[in-house]
C-alpha cells in the first residue's frame, strides 16, 4: 500500500532562509508528483508537477526535485518570506490508480517564516 | 483561481440526519473528486467521477454516495451522517488524467461537524 510520509511535520523559520521540505513514498509505481499549498481555511492550491520522468522542476522561489528509486520529493524554498507561511502538501499519483488523479497525501508540513 | 464553488462552506447537524454537499465548476472539466482532510491524515479520496452519470468509489467510500447528473455538479450525500465523518471535505476537478498533465484544482473546502 502506498504511504507518503512528511518530514518534519511543522518548521519556524526566520525570514531569508533557504529551506528543504521533505516528502518520502513507499512504493515508486508512480505517474507523477505534486506539490501544493494550503492556506488556513482554504482550499490546496497547486504549486509544482514533476512526471515520473523528471529530476526536478521549477517556479519562481521554488525547486522540486523528485528521486523515483529512493521514494523521495524534497521542496525547495529559497530566501523564504513572511508570505509562505502555509502548509505544505505533497501527494504521488500511483500507477495503479489507473487512468484517474486518484492522489495519495502526506499529512503536510506547517511552515512560518517570522520576520 | 479554477471555477469551483462548494455548498455550503460551513454546516452543524446531529448523528443520523441525511447531508448534501454540492460541487459546481464552470471550468467544464470532465473529472470530479471528493477527499476529506483530517488531521494527521492528510487528504484521502472519497468518490471521484469520471463523466455524467459515471462514478466510482475511492479509499474511504463507506457512509457516502455521490452523483454527477451534469458536467458542473458533483454531489456527495451523507445518508446518516456520523460523528466521525466530522471533517473538511474538499472538491477537485482535473481537465485530463495524462501523465504529464491531469494536474488537479481544488475548492475551498466544506466543513462539516456531526454532533
Amino acid at each position: 500500500k502506498q504511504e507518503v510520509t512528511q518530514i518534519p511535520a511543522a518548521l519556524s523559520v526566520p525570514e531569508g532562509e533557504n529551506l528543504v521540505l521533505n516528502c518520502s513514498f513507499t512504493d515508486s509505481a508512480i505517474y507523477n508528483l505534486q506539490w501544493f499549498r494550503q492556506d488556513p481555511g482554504k482550499g490546496l492550491t497547486s504549486l509544482l508537477l514533476i512526471q515520473s520522468s523528471q529530476r526536478e522542476q521549477t517556479s519562481g522561489r521554488l525547486n522540486a526535485s523528485l528521486d523515483k528509486s529512493s521514494g523521495r520529493s524534497t521542496l525547495y524554498i529559497a530566501a523564504s518570506q513572511p508570505g509562505d507561511s502555509a502548509t505544505y502538501l505533497c501527494a504521488v499519483r500511483p500507477t495503479f490508480s489507473g487512468g484517474y488523479n486518484k492522489l495519495i497525501f502526506g499529512a503536510g508540513t506547517r511552515l512560518a517564516v517570522h520576520p | 483561481d479554477a471555477g469551483i464553488t462548494q455548498s455550503p462552506r460551513h454546516k452543524v447537524t446531529e448523528t443520523g440526519t441525511p447531508v448534501t454537499l454540492r460541487c459546481h465548476q464552470t471550468e467544464n472539466h470532465r473529472y470530479m473528486y471528493w477527499y476529506r482532510q483530517d488531521p494527521g491524515h492528510g487528504l484521502r479520496l472519497i468518490h471521484y467521477s469520471y463523466g455524467v452519470k459515471d462514478t466510482d468509489k475511492g479509499e474511504v467510500s463507506d457512509g457516502y454516495s455521490v452523483s454527477r447528473s451534469k458536467t458542473e455538479d458533483f454531489l456527495l450525500t451523507l445518508e446518516s451522517a456520523t460523528s466521525s465523518q466530522t471533517s473538511v471535505y474538499f472538491c477537485a476537478i482535473s481537465e485530463s488524467v495524462r501523465e504529464n498533465t491531469g494536474e488537479l484544482f481544488f475548492g475551498e473546502g466544506s466543513r462539516l461537524t456531526v454532533l
